[in-house]
């Protein structure tokens, strides 16, 4: 299995701009997370999906993030407008009910100028 | 409120060494806990999942406990190498409905060949 999958791995964009954060979760994973990381806060949760709903969206900083999951292989987060406190690593991760261990992807830097 | 404390925040120690990490927890009511790795630059690996219905698990040079009255755990790592350098995270998934990990700050180890 190829893991999880995340594109790009790194983006650099100026302030104002859209950005859209692409994640492929493991084959057969009904949960999919999106967490960002910084040095201030460390690993926080934005949101979360089961079955390409979303359930848990309490993370999500304000109405300039959105994350959708069309079908089961795919989700994105999309940042608009994008700000420099939004600079992080955005990580996506999926699991499986009934074991629950998170698998991580490789993460998306994003530095906002 | 779930928090999720991680001492020491660094730690050292010379190649052959067994060490032990320690997370606690403030709300004893948790369905798992999981331990990551972090290298630098990359994602979290998946290192140990524990139930909270268990006491420990092993894998490998790895051993964590579990004591949920007391909310704490522990990963054990005998015989450290150089290459078992990098940050450890804990992280507590709450019971009930809910599918979300609260993470700990993290233990940065070096292991000093």
């Amino acid at each position: 299995d190829a893991g999880v999958i995340q594109s790009p791995r790194h983006e650099v964009t100026e302030m104002g701009q859209e950005v859209t954060l692409r994640c492929k979760p493991i084959s057969g994973h009904d949960y999919l997370f999106w967490y960002r990381q910084t040095m201030m806060r460390g690993l926080e949760l934005l949101i979360y999906f089961n079955n390409n709903v979303p359930i848990d969206d309490s993370g999500m900083p304000e109405d300039r993030f959105s994350a959708k999951m069309p079908n089961a292989s795919f989700s994105t987060l999309k940042i608009q407008p994008s700000e420099p406190r939004d600079s992080a690593v955005y990580f996506c991760a999926s699991s499986l009910s009934g074991n629950n261990e998170q698998f991580f992807g490789p993460g998306t830097r994003l530095t906002v100028l | 409120k779930q928090e999720v404390t991680q001492i020491p925040a660094a730690l050292s120690v010379p190649e052959g060494e067994n060490l032990v990490l320690n997370c606690s927890f403030t709300d004893s009511a948790i369905y798992n806990l999981q331990w990551f790795r972090q290298d630098p630059g990359k994602g979290l690996t998946s290192l140990l999942l524990i139930q909270s219905s268990q006491r420990e698990q092993t894998s490998g040079r790895l051993n964590a406990s579990l004591d949920k009255s007391s909310g704490r755990s522990t990963l054990y790592i005998a015989a450290s190498q150089p290459g078992d350098s990098a940050t450890y995270l804990c992280a507590v998934r709450r019971g009930g409905a809910t599918n979300k990990l609260i993470f700990g700050t993290g233990t940065l180890l070096a292991v000093q060949p």
